[in-house]
């Protein structure tokens, strides 16, 4: 599985955008980028997840680049309760293990 | 939307004593999964069922089995609590992906179950 860096922390105001980077460099062409975060004492939440282009859904946009290196996640307007965890994952689209690897993530805390 | 249920939420056991945890999960998902997460370790996968009628071992499954009691529930069992086995256990179901396989979907998680063992 290809290995991805996250920032161990960040902060943002409510309200604001939050934008957390990821970098994948060794991330093959069958490989997916997913992002999961986990909010205290929870258990970790699927958020979104693309191959190459870039997603927007109900909770999140991901910002895939075009050599597929790094993505960002953008939390439009984040609220107090974003604050989490958030993992960046980097999974084969035919992944015999069927384990998700969680690396230590991104703690994202929103300010009031 | 109830999603994944896990029962208990918290246990203390002593050492020895057998327990099985519950999940269940109203998604209609053909696949579940049974994690542990530790300080610092991140999630890691004892035990995985594909399907209703299979299950396979994960990264850690030693002391511990596992029942597909049907599609629904996913049950795990400590048959004698060690120590080590104190942690934060999650069970996850998913969707079948492309020709019938989870691969590429997204696991959907519970709330865990805290287990101190003395």
């Amino acid at each position: 599985d290809a290995k991805t860096t996250q920032p161990p922390s960040m902060d943002c105001a409510e309200g604001r955008a939050a934008n957390l980077p990821c970098n994948h460099s060794t991330i093959s062409g069958n490989e997916y980028v997913y992002w999961y975060r986990q909010i205290h004492s929870q258990g970790p939440q699927y958020i979104i997840h693309g191959l190459k282009n870039n997603e927007t859904n109900e909770m999140a946009s991901l910002i895939i680049t075009e050599d597929r290196k790094s993505s960002t996640l953008i939390l439009p307007h984040a609220t107090l309760r974003d604050t989490a965890v958030y993992y960046c994952i980097v999974r084969p689209r035919m992944d015999s293990s069927y384990k998700l690897i969680f690396g230590s993530g991104t703690r994202l805390l929103v300010r009031p | 939307n109830a999603g994944v249920t896990q029962t208990p939420k918290f246990q203390v056991l002593k050492t020895g004593q057998s327990m099985t945890l519950q999940c269940a999960q109203d998604m209609n998902h053909n696949s579940m999964y049974w994690y542990r997460q530790d300080p610092g370790m991140g999630l890691r996968l004892i035990y995985y069922s594909a399907s209703e009628g299979t299950t396979d071992k994960g990264e850690v499954p030693n002391g511990y089995n596992v029942s597909r009691l049907n599609k629904r529930e996913f049950s795990l069992r400590l048959e004698s609590a060690a120590p080590s086995q104190t942690s934060v256990y999650f069970c996850a179901s998913s969707d079948s992906g492309d020709r019938g396989t989870p691969h590429n979907q997204p696991q959907h998680f519970g709330d865990g179950t805290r287990l101190s063992i003395l």
